[in-house]
């Protein structure tokens, strides 16, 4: 089965780190671009960047940029988001999402979501 | 404040036909490939139109998308009950060196 696997939930407090990992099977992981998409609680679809596993090439949006580190090992067919400082503003779903081979934002398998609590 | 703008809301009756815009500029919708998505209550979204008016295998006729200019829409056809959902556009917007952005959602609920 075609499929994008992520863990449940994590729980936090201010301050500490997190990855969260997000792994693909039933394709061929590192020659599809993944993306991570914030949703946070009662909002809408944020895209905070994309990496391609192969060569892990990496792009992130602005709003990201320098507050998260994407990264991907395919020899284990597996993408990471992290964090080395959470906010309680990080709370939210944290979905991974495999790109089409064609269209920057067409993203045809999803994950089904981490959620991320931060709270003191 | 979403770079695409969609209407939060949506309504309509079984049978129905309803469309949801997404507006947007010459850097975004205007040069770009729109794609929609569909967000059941509690579960991750799922791809319902790509390259503006696709539909990946297993989405029914009856979703159908458009684009003109810098607007692009999304049409439901025989609304059904299960319809009941939020929908999302996106696209790739040109500026900032290039970044995915997508509409603000609309929720759509089946009278």
């Amino acid at each position: 089965e075609v499929q994008l696997v992520q863990f449940g939930a994590e729980v936090k407090k201010p301050g500490e780190s997190l990855k969260i990992s997000c792994k693909g099977s039933g394709y061929t992981f590192s020659t599809y671009w993944i993306a991570w998409v914030r949703q946070m609680p009662g909002k809408g679809l944020e895209w905070m960047g994309t990496i391609y596993p192969g060569d892990s090439d990496t792009r992130y949006s602005p709003s990201f940029q320098g507050k998260v580190t994407i990264s991907a090992d395919k020899s284990i067919a597996t993408a990471y988001l992290q964090w080395s400082r959470l906010r309680v503003s990080d709370t939210a779903i944290y979905y991974c999402a495999r790109r089409r081979e064609s269209g920057y934002s067409a993203f045809d398998l999803w994950g089904q979501g981490t959620l991320v609590t931060v709270s003191s | 404040q979403s770079v695409l703008t969609q209407p939060p809301s949506a309504s309509g009756t079984p049978g129905q036909r309803v469309t949801i815009s997404c507006s947007g500029s010459s850097s975004n919708i205007g040069g770009n490939t729109v794609n929609w998505y569909q967000q059941l209550p509690g579960t991750a979204p799922t791809l319902l139109i790509y390259d503006t008016d696709q539909r990946p295998s297993g989405v029914p006729p009856r979703f159908s998308g458009s684009k003109s200019g810098t607007s692009a829409s999304l049409a439901i056809s025989g609304l059904q009950s299960e319809d009941e959902a939020d929908y999302y556009c996106a696209t790739w917007d040109d500026r900032m060196n290039g970044r995915v952005v997508f509409g603000g959602g609309t929720k759509l609920t089946v009278l």
